[in-house]
């Protein structure tokens, strides 16, 4: 059975704080993704990852950053978090097998940023 | 406007009905088109691809007419177990991989 695990289901943040978020895929899948949810948003995409190092800009990148050192790890990276950043975040993986290839995600992180 | 637009709902309806979804995109080239399911509280789930040609998965339909850039879901005979909230979602066009996903369709299923 395809797994994503994320590390933490609920998180509590102090603004300001560096706050770091994992997400483990053993599918061998060369994509990953982070993205956040929010009411009334739907999904948006923070980063892309579609090789170990490699790494390119969601629609929303402002005041993140990831990490990519390993194939199944991939890692987001609030670099001073913000009450503005208090959502659900959501990791996915996919294999690079063409159009119709599935995206698989993670149980999700609820963050409160106070 | 949008990428991808879809009523939010709530649709209710009572055991047994059927129940269709509409979603309009804008991206004209996409070429891979899904539903995916998210119960309360827990991820997307992939429910179905949706092809050219239309296809069916037990109760579940979908269809896509690219000349309108629409997709539809079509339930029937709902059940209780079918409430959810049903995401359209559509690739980027020339990027296999990136998904644009619509703000979902909540559906509640009643006795």
């Amino acid at each position: 059975d395809v797994k994503v695990t994320q590390s933490s289901r609920y998180l509590v943040k102090r603004t300001g704080e560096k706050v770091f978020l994992e997400c483990v895929q053993d599918m061998d899948h060369e994509n990953m993704f982070w993205y956040r949810q929010d009411p009334g948003l739907g999904l948006r995409l923070i980063y892309f990852s579609y090789d170990v190092k490699m790494k390119e800009k969601g629609d929303i990148p402002e005041g993140y950053s990831v990490s990519r050192e390993k194939k199944e790890r991939f890692s987001l990276i609030l670099e001073s978090a913000s009450t503005n950043q208090t959502s659900m975040y959501l990791c996915a993986s996919s294999s690079s097998g063409g159009y119709q290839e599935t995206q698989y995600f993670g149980p999700g992180t609820r963050l409160l940023v106070l | 406007r949008k990428e991808v637009e879809q009523d939010p709902g709530p649709f209710n309806v009572p055991e047994g009905a059927t129940v269709a979804f509409n979603c309009t995109y804008s991206n004209s080239a996409s070429q891979s088109f899904f539903w995916y399911r998210q119960d309360c509280r827990k991820e997307p789930k992939l429910l179905m691809s949706v092809y050219s040609s239309g296809n069916e998965d037990g109760r579940f339909t979908a269809q896509l007419n690219r000349a309108s850039q629409y997709i539809s879901l079509l339930i029937r005979d709902s059940k209780l177990s079918d409430s959810a909230t049903y995401l359209c979602v559509v690739n980027r066009g020339g990027t296999a991989s990136k998904l644009t996903f619509g703000t979902g369709t909540r559906l509640q299923v009643t006795l």
